[in-house]
């Protein structure tokens, strides 16, 4: 696709669900960021893969919170058991080489009621 | 720690007037410097970007400045327009790993 495309742009879930959010970086892109954005705030990192290895997760919350990207192209952010305090926009980013410049989605809005 | 500090929070200039905007970052071995604008609802858009082995790159109205020494970086547009009007974000890729730390963002306002 010309960008990067996220699914959901919108989930509501009831506290104590798991959730999937997905990314469908750029073509060829090697690069992916998840990241957390709360309203006024900027994104706060989550993860990085380079290709399918998940080379950095100091950012995910805690071990609700997982990632992957089995075959370097599509990655899922799962949450476990989620929690009101889950309740943000999750971005996800991505770039064609680790020192390349990185794109944004346009993000899914998670709510935990 | 990681940490971008970002300064103003909000900026309100007339339109045709200049707009500055100047992070902080804290880790020597941060190389890499976007810049991004984030319009209400949508994504942040990147603007422009620096790399630590330069002082100075212009895009037209937009020009970013760097001083490694001093570790701050700026953003600089000229001849504000309304369209100008968003919340930019600086950010620095964090030195010996991929990850950018963001700023807490400026919400620049251009008034007609």
């Amino acid at each position: 696709g010309a960008g990067v495309s996220q699914s959901p742009r919108y989930k509501v879930t009831k506290r104590g669900q798991d959730v999937a959010l997905r990314c469908d970086p750029i073509s060829g892109h090697v690069s992916l960021y998840w990241y957390r954005q709360a309203l006024g705030q900027g994104p706060e990192f989550l993860t990085y893969f380079n290709y399918e290895a998940q080379q950095d997760k100091s950012g995910l919350p805690n071990d609700r919170f997982s990632a992957e990207r089995p075959e370097g192209s599509i990655s899922t952010l799962t949450i476990q058991r989620t929690e009101q305090r889950d309740s943000a926009m999750y971005r996800c980013a991505s770039s064609l080489a680790r020192d390349t410049e990185a794109f944004f989605g346009q993000g899914t809005r998670l709510t935990v009621v | 720690g990681e940490n971008v500090e970002q300064h103003p929070s909000t900026l309100s200039v007339q339109e045709g007037d200049s707009a500055v905007i100047k992070c902080t970052y804290s880790d020597s071995a941060s190389n890499y410097f976007p810049w991004y604008k984030q319009e209400l609802g949508k994504r942040p858009q990147l603007i422009i970007d620096i790399r630590s082995n330069v002082g100075e790159k212009k895009d037209q109205r937009i020009a970013v400045t760097l001083n490694k020494t001093a570790k701050h970086f700026s953003l600089h547009i000229t001849e504000t327009q309304p369209e100008d009007s968003a919340v930019y974000f600086c950010a620095a890729r964090w030195g010996g790993t991929y990850k950018y730390i963001f700023g807490t963002g400026t919400r620049l306002k251009v008034l007609a």
